[in-house]
């Protein structure tokens, strides 16, 4: 079972645009991260924000998590066409045992920018 | 730049046969993980292993899926029979060590399964 919910299913806009995806979940949490796919390939890791943290950029990127409502946003600035992917957040649980490491993955944000 | 390998990548079979993938994780790292991604949607986890011990299969169809990493380095996941059902991309990912420590995972490039 998937516990992220990723909003909007699919995204479409310009080249320069800025683009945001949004992703909630159910439980505790001990952080959240980034994910993107390119069609017919595997993932590749973003950014990672811990439960403690509430904002961080990496480049381009900037992640919010907001744990009083278990949810966080990913923002694309200055959207390039070679930005067109999938994007997934991942959840790490904090159950502990052989939970750790495991991620939880959402249903993803197909991005299409155009040029 | 290391990164995790996986053949083949692309397997087609007819239903009832036996197929197999191969991963070999970052060197290194002593966490590995099988997941399967249907068409649309994220990855789920099948299987995790820290080095050679198996912590996760709890979403293993464990009447036809089997993994093994008998080393604790490169791990083989197996169906047998195949069903019409378990087509999907098949991912290997692996992370630093230390089962504690929420690490990143590096995916390798996936196992398009098509079963026919």
């Amino acid at each position: 079972s998937q516990q992220g919910e990723e909003d909007p299913q699919a995204l479409s806009i310009q080249e320069g645009e800025n683009a945001t995806m949004n992703c909630s979940y159910k439980t505790s949490i001990n952080n959240l991260q980034w994910y993107r796919q390119n069609s017919g390939r595997g993932l590749v890791h973003l950014i990672l924000i811990r439960s403690n943290e509430r904002e961080k950029h990496s480049g381009r990127l900037r992640v919010t998590l907001d744990t009083s409502k278990k949810s966080s946003s990913l923002l694309i600035t200055a959207s390039r066409a070679a930005d067109t992917a999938s994007y997934f957040c991942a959840t790490a649980n904090n159950a502990g045992g052989t939970s750790y490491g495991k991620l939880t993955f959402g249903q993803g944000t197909i991005l299409t920018v155009h040029p | 730049e290391a990164e995790v390998a996986q053949s083949p990548r692309y397997k087609i079979t007819e239903k009832s046969q036996a197929v197999a993938f191969w991963c070999d994780p970052i060197s290194g790292h002593a966490t590995l993980y099988w997941y399967r991604q249907i068409l649309g949607q994220g990855p789920e986890l099948l299987v995790q292993f820290q080095d050679e011990s198996v912590v996760d299969d709890s979403q293993l169809p464990k009447d036809r899926f089997s993994a093994e990493r008998l080393k604790g380095v490169d791990s083989t996941l197996k169906i047998q029979p195949a069903e019409l059902g378990d087509s999907a991309m098949y991912l290997c990912a692996s992370s630093p060590p230390s089962a504690r420590s929420y690490n990143e995972q590096f995916f390798g490039p996936g196992t398009r399964l098509t079963v026919l």
